[in-house]
């Protein structure tokens, strides 16, 4: 059963203006979780991460938002750039826990 | 560069072969993890290795097997490959200081 779930399989947006990812998860005792980004034949990359004790996490152009009472995360990306193009996947973790549940990603373009 | 190597970066193989795909990192992580990336289904965790001769099974590791003789190395072994094993198989370790995740660059194995 898929603990983390990315229910849009893809994403258009035009150049300069928002891309908005979303997250759901079913445990509620993740406790920490990730954005990774992956271009095409490459391995995916960390991006941004989130404790649950925070609801808002911001590195430049990413900002990740935790909603706990609803097992909801997304991701924000402002200005979007053709750059971002690529597929993003959410992960849950527990942090003593060794096990990272990932979701089956959403490919985002970003149209110059 | 995360320091992390898999190979062989592509391989096809026939139904029924053993394959043994190799995952080495520099960085003397404890925590490695094998993953299948399939369409629809995102980053599904086959095994995973928290030390030397310490692993455990994931989601998906049915027909898998996995060995960590020295901390740099993880191996992941089919012992007799299927059709439905054809994926792209990444390799990662846990940074257990940032909690995150990093990947190798992935193996294309294709089972005909």
């Amino acid at each position: 059963d898929q603990q983390v779930k990315q229910n849009s399989p893809s994403l258009s947006v035009q150049e300069g203006r928002i891309s908005i990812l979303n997250c759901d998860y079913t445990n509620s005792m993740f406790d920490y979780f990730l954005w990774y980004k992956k271009y095409p034949a490459e391995g995916p990359t960390f991006l941004i991460s989130i404790s649950s004790i925070k609801d808002k996490n911001e590195d430049g152009r990413f900002t990740v938002f935790l909603n706990k009472s609803a097992k909801h995360l997304s991701l924000h990306i402002v200005p979007s750039q053709p750059g971002d193009s690529a597929v993003y996947f959410c992960a849950a973790s527990l942090l003593i826990g060794n096990q990272f549940y990932f979701g089956t990603g959403t490919s985002l373009t970003v149209i110059p | 560069d995360a320091g992390i190597t898999q190979s062989p970066r592509h391989k096809v193989t026939e139904t029924g072969t053993p394959v043994t795909l190799r995952c080495h990192q520099t960085e003397n992580h404890r925590y490695m993890y094998w993953y299948r990336q399939d369409p629809g289904h995102g980053l599904r965790l086959i095994h995973y290795s928290y030390g030397v001769k310490d692993t455990d099974k994931g989601e998906v590791s049915d027909g898998y097997s996995v060995s960590r003789s020295k901390t740099e190395d993880f191996l992941l072994t089919l012992e007799s490959a299927t059709s439905s094993q054809t994926s792209v198989y990444f390799c990662a370790f846990r940074d257990r200081g940032t909690n995150e995740q990093y990947f190798g660059p992935g193996t294309r194995l294709t089972v005909t």
